[in-house]
């Protein structure tokens, strides 16, 4: 039983194209969050959500729109993608904020080319 | 200046070694994590502590609020341990979690 899954786990795709990352998680927690990975293996926050309410918009490019259809899933779409979009991005819950634990999935791995 | 600061940025050792990695970070917190990101990318949380010491199996964290510093130890150290450790903070306790650099730590048999 997966905890956090996140799909597609590699993602290659050309600028300008538009791309979708899902993410579930089956822990029943309230909070998710979007990270972003860069190639000096820096996170970031991105965003995150409670009970599907943003909380956290971490000066993200207009380009990204997380959705979140219900509070067990977050899903990340990314239009006009360029080339310093390539990352890996993570997808991680937690029962209450910060300050809880949180559970990760296992990232996608994005390449624009 | 990241306001999580981690050292030593890379880290090798023998197998059996004892391990110390350090965390220090400018922000007020009342918590902090200690995460592991495999070498094939998955990453998981290893603790989260508020004050004083915890201790799973090998690993021990250790975290002074007052001087805003925490350590992640390893005893006995593995190869299987090879990994990035990374601390992270919820900034000014809100949902936004600050990362440290991360430490590489490749342990050899």
């Amino acid at each position: 039983d997966t905890a956090v899954s996140q799909t597609p786990k590699y993602l290659v795709t050309q600028m300008g194209n538009d791309k979708s990352i899902k993410c579930e998680q089956n822990l029943g927690h309230d909070t998710m969050y979007w990270y972003k990975q860069d190639s000096k293996k820096f996170l970031k926050i991105m965003f995150s959500y409670n009970n599907k309410e943003l909380i956290i918009n971490e000066t993200v490019p207009n380009r990204f729109s997380p959705k979140s259809p219900d509070k067990a899933h977050l899903n990340l779409h990314i239009n006009s993608l360029e080339l310093g979009d390539s990352a890996v991005y993570f997808c991680a819950s937690s029962q209450v904020g910060g300050v809880e634990t949180q559970y990760f999935g296992p990232g996608t791995r994005l390449l624009v080319l | 200046k990241n306001e999580v600061e981690q050292s030593p940025q890379n880290l090798t050792a023998q197998e059996g070694e004892f391990i110390t990695i350090n965390c220090s970070y400018s922000v007020g917190i009342s918590a902090l994590h200690w995460l592991q990101q495999h070498p094939g990318g998955g990453i998981v949380s290893l603790f989260m502590l508020s004050s004083g010491k915890k201790k799973h199996g090998r690993l021990i964290a250790t975290i002074n609020i007052q001087e805003k510093h925490s350590s992640l130890h390893i005893t006995a150290s593995h190869p299987r341990d090879s990994a990035v450790y990374i601390c992270a903070v919820p900034f000014y306790n809100t949902d936004k979690l600050i990362f440290g650099t991360g430490t590489r730590l490749q342990v050899f048999p």
